[in-house]
């Protein structure tokens, strides 16, 4: 199975900054998507891009697609400090599995 | 909806002891995945059913590790023996359909002494 990889791994930003983060994988994709796990919780959706799609928006999240490329960009615009929590990319190569990045680290100082 | 739920959602054992991890996916949704989430490892796809069907359980590591799904509302992940390198967050994900987002629960945190 293919592995995203986001780079950087570790972010500290003042409240009300962006925050971007970045994605890359190997292998042909359905689909990416982006996921928040907060400390001891879940993974929780944010956005879902489909390969044939460049950009989407969803309220402060803007995520780009190069598939040329094989890489991804979060962007969290105007971030708040309960936007602190790790940030997964993940692929689908097939049947809905996903391939899941090691993980963005996202902290916002209030 | 309730959402996917995990039963236990800690879980202590002692080496060599049998564990068994619950899971109810979301209702009407017809995929279910068990994924493991480690440091050193991260998160990795362990197996998957369509339509309560195992379809690719390429991701278990060793035979100690098996899952069923007897219907579309409960499947179970059981270790026997387990080991401490079992130790890890088990979760259970769902997918109403084709192409859309996983939808994960709390997951289970196991511990084995």
């Amino acid at each position: 199975s293919q592995q995203g990889e986001e780079d950087p791994q570790a972010l500290s930003i003042q409240e009300g900054e962006n925050a971007t983060m970045n994605c890359s994988y190997k292998t042909s994709i359905n689909n990416l998507q982006w996921y928040r796990q907060n400390s001891g919780r879940g993974l929780v959706h944010l956005i879902l891009i489909r390969s044939n799609e460049r950009e989407k928006h969803s309220g402060r999240l803007r995520v780009t697609l190069d598939t040329s490329k094989k890489s991804s960009s979060l962007l969290i615009t105007a971030s708040r400090a309960a936007d602190t929590a790790s940030y997964f990319c993940a692929t689908d190569y097939g049947n809905n599995r996903l391939a899941f990045g090691k993980g963005n680290q996202v902290v916002v100082i209030p | 909806d309730a959402g996917v739920i995990q039963s236990p959602r800690h879980e202590v054992t002692e080496m060599g002891q049998e564990v068994t991890l619950r899971c109810k996916p979301i209702s009407g949704h017809n995929s279910l995945f068990w994924y493991r989430q480690t440091m050193m490892r991260g998160l990795e796809l362990l197996i998957y059913f369509n339509n309560n069907v195992p379809i690719d359980d390429s991701g278990m590591p060793e035979d100690r590790f098996s899952a069923k799904m007897p219907n579309a509302s409960f499947s179970t992940l059981k270790i026997q023996p387990s080991e401490p390198r079992d130790s890890a967050v088990y979760f259970c994900a769902s997918v109403g359909g084709a192409g859309t987002e996983a939808f994960f629960g709390q997951g289970t945190r196991l511990t084995v002494v």
